[in-house]
């Protein structure tokens, strides 16, 4: 059974930098056949995709967060992360990693992590 | 950009039907996902491929699409349905476009 788990810091301040990681268990990042892929969840409730990433290195992203975001995957720890420069307000909302298929008629999300709450906050 | 509309809030009855849309732009010429999400968990999936139910999804379950409007419905509400749920679409410029979520209230 594929497991994902999100860790990184529940608090950052604004302007900094904000730094995620997934972890995954019961499959391999290299496997070729998904995308790994960070949402996030914003307190109203609305979802926001910010990017996903392929074993071979193809990365896409939001083109809303494009210049603040980035996704890198580590085959050796089976992890992937996430880093959002210039934090603000905004950016407070539970951040989660999911597993997506590999073909445009596989895009949905399954399964996802538990999420991880990130506030931004002097 | 590509959006997608979905009413903020549906009540049922319990047994009765729900019907939860969806809409955008030409979205039947996309394949719609949709997802369950109760209070402190995470969003799962219920339908895929427009009215395709992962395995462990009731059949009371369905989807459809076509036209501008996806939607979802519950045959037979139970209370454990009460939720929040959001559909979700691919375009080929944003990839990833989500509905704003509603919440559907069993009473």
């Amino acid at each position: 059974q594929v497991q994902l788990q999100e860790s990184g810091p529940g608090l950052v301040k604004p302007s900094q930098t904000l730094s995620l990681t997934c972890s995954v268990s019961g499959d391999s990042l290299s496997s070729g056949d998904f995308y790994w892929t960070w949402i996030r969840q914003f307190p109203g409730k609305g979802l926001e995709w910010i990017a996903y990433i392929y074993y071979a290195g193809n990365t896409y992203y939001n083109p809303s967060l494009k210049s603040r975001a980035t996704i890198s995957m580590d085959m050796s720890k089976n992890q992937f992360s996430l880093t959002l420069t210039s934090v603000t307000a905004a950016d407070t909302a539970v951040y989660f990693c999911a597993r997506r298929g590999y073909s445009t008629s596989e895009n949905w999300f399954d399964p996802w992590g538990q999420g991880t709450l990130v506030t931004v906050s002097s | 950009s590509y959006d997608l509309t979905q009413p903020p809030a549906v009540s049922v009855s319990p047994g009765q039907t729900a019907k939860i849309t969806c809409s955008g732009d030409k979205l039947g010429d996309k394949y719609v996902s949709w997802y369950q999400q109760r209070p402190g968990q995470s969003p799962m999936v219920i339908m895929y491929q427009d009215s395709q139910r992962p395995s462990g999804i009731p059949e009371r379950f369905s989807g459809s699409n076509s036209a501008n409007t996806a939607t979802l419905t519950i045959s037979g509400t139970q209370p454990m349905d009460e939720a929040d749920y959001f559909c979700q679409a691919w375009d080929s410029h944003t990839h990833v476009v989500f509905g704003g979520g509603t919440t559907l209230t069993v009473l």
